[in-house]
């Protein structure tokens, strides 16, 4: 069975800090991992993912992802958080079978961005 | 046109009323989503429908009726709402290759529910 755990359901960073959100995984077969970003009132919008390839994922607006297999984890970063970055994140894993699709998604973290 | 479109955006109902939401998208996509996000509670997965045929109903109690006429729209009927039932319904779309798992999920903006 697939899971996400998302560590801290609230980050407050300063305006120019880096920005550190944290996502483990557990998998039973090689995963693919997904970082979503939700404003306020808005639906979810993919920021990067990870299928195969390089471990360092580059997604939009510079944030990145590193995925470590050996750690099960897929912590998602910025090195200068700007005040528009203030949204909530989701980490997800995506699970394939035969019957269907199923993205699991962690309960996500709400960034806060402080001037 | 914006990639997926949810109407109405906000909708207060009774728990004696029937409602449907609807989610259109312009991506030409074969797979669509129903999704309830409550206050802190994961964002849950409701149905999936994949040409146009369910292939996934987690538990949906049966007062949430999907209904998908073709690959580019999709409904939730509502009926005989609870109070616990009020949350943000989203709509994603996306498209299934040979590999499921290399899938991006295109969400719409959703629909704010109260039930009264």
């Amino acid at each position: 069975a697939q899971s996400v755990t998302q560590l801290g359901s609230h980050v407050s960073v300063s305006e120019g800090a880096l920005v550190l959100l944290r996502c483990n995984y557990s998998s039973s077969v090689p995963p693919y991992l997904f970082w979503y970003v939700q404003y306020p009132n808005q639906g979810l919008q993919l920021l990067l993912k990870y299928t195969t390839g390089a471990t360092l994922v580059k997604g939009i607006n510079g944030f990145e992802a590193e995925f470590k297999k050996s750690e099960t984890s897929f912590h998602l970063t910025k090195p200068s958080a700007h005040m528009s970055d203030a949204a909530e994140y989701f980490c997800a894993v995506s699970r394939s079978n035969t019957g269907g699709f199923k993205t699991i998604f962690g309960a996500g973290t709400r960034l806060f961005v402080k001037a | 046109e914006t990639g997926v479109t949810q109407t109405p955006r906000h909708l207060v109902m009774g728990m004696t009323n029937k409602k449907s939401l609807k989610c259109e998208q312009h991506l030409g996509h074969n797979a669509m989503y129903w999704y309830k996000q409550s206050a802190k509670k994961p964002l849950e997965l409701m149905f999936v429908y994949s040409l146009e045929e369910r292939v996934e109903n987690n538990s949906v109690p049966s007062r949430f009726s999907p209904e998908c006429p073709n690959s580019s729209h999709l409904f939730l009927h509502l009926h005989t709402l609870q109070p616990e039932d009020s949350a943000l319904y989203l709509c994603a779309s996306s498209q299934l290759g040979q590999s499921w798992r290399d899938t991006e999920a295109f969400f719409g903006q959703g629909t704010r529910l109260t039930v009264v």
